[in-house]
């Protein structure tokens, strides 16, 4: 059973651009969280999302960035017009059940430099 | 609101020491607790969970407790390994499970 995948690992953009990340759950998971590590910081809580569903974005910055995460498909973190204040690495999770017992299983990562 | 606030690193240790990373978290209600570990340029590993007063979670040698009366999840290990050398997340999970609060990590490097 394949993991959390993340893609790009790696993503290189230039201010004003927009990035896309890119997320699949692990197989039968239907909530997915993003998370953003800072350096030298721990992650913080961006998204919640279920199908077709935003549950909670109350960590999310009220301009540039959404999310979605269709009924086909991977899930999908947009940031338009990027700054180089958004480099940091974005995590995506998955877990099989909603509820605060479940374990979040982390994908590897993409790290976004914004020159 | 939720928070959990994590020993300082970096933490740098012989092989085969004591190692506890002290964990203390706020929370309205029962939150679940976790350690993640994460090796350098991967993403976080669950290591191991509790989710009630009182439990105990282990694996690969480490463990923590869950002790609601002075509110922490530390974690704990008899002898560590090179191998160990990471850095170490203690989470929670609030009560409505839609998110995790992490704390900001320790570093633990382990010399032989």
């Amino acid at each position: 059973n394949a993991g959390v995948m993340q893609n790009p690992r790696h993503l290189v953009r230039r201010r004003g651009q927009e990035a896309r990340l890119r997320c699949s759950p692990m197989k039968g998971h239907s909530h997915v969280y993003w998370y953003r590590q800072l350096p030298e910081e721990g992650l913080k809580f961006m998204v919640y999302l279920q199908k077709e569903n935003i549950i909670d974005e109350s960590g999310m910055p009220k301009e540039r960035f959404s999310a979605e995460f269709p009924k086909e498909g991977p899930s999908i973190l947009r940031i338009q017009q990027v700054v180089r204040g958004d480099s940091a690495a974005y995590f995506c999770a998955s877990s099989l059940l909603a509820g605060g017992t479940d374990t979040q299983y982390f994908g590897p990562g993409t790290r976004l430099t914004v020159l | 609101g939720d928070s959990v606030t994590q020993m300082e690193g970096p933490v740098t240790l012989s092989e085969e020491a004591f190692l506890t990373i002290n964990c203390t978290y706020t929370a309205t209600g029962y939150p679940s607790l976790f350690w993640y570990v994460q090796y350098p340029g991967e993403g976080l590993q669950l290591l191991l969970k509790a989710t009630k007063a009182d439990d105990k979670g282990s694996n690969k040698g480490f463990e923590a407790t869950y002790r609601k009366e002075t509110t922490s999840f530390h974690l704990e290990k008899g002898s560590v390994q090179v191998s160990d050398s990471a850095v170490y997340f203690c989470a929670l999970s609030d009560i409505t499970g839609n998110q995790f609060y992490f704390g900001t990590g320790t570093s633990l490097t382990v010399i032989p």
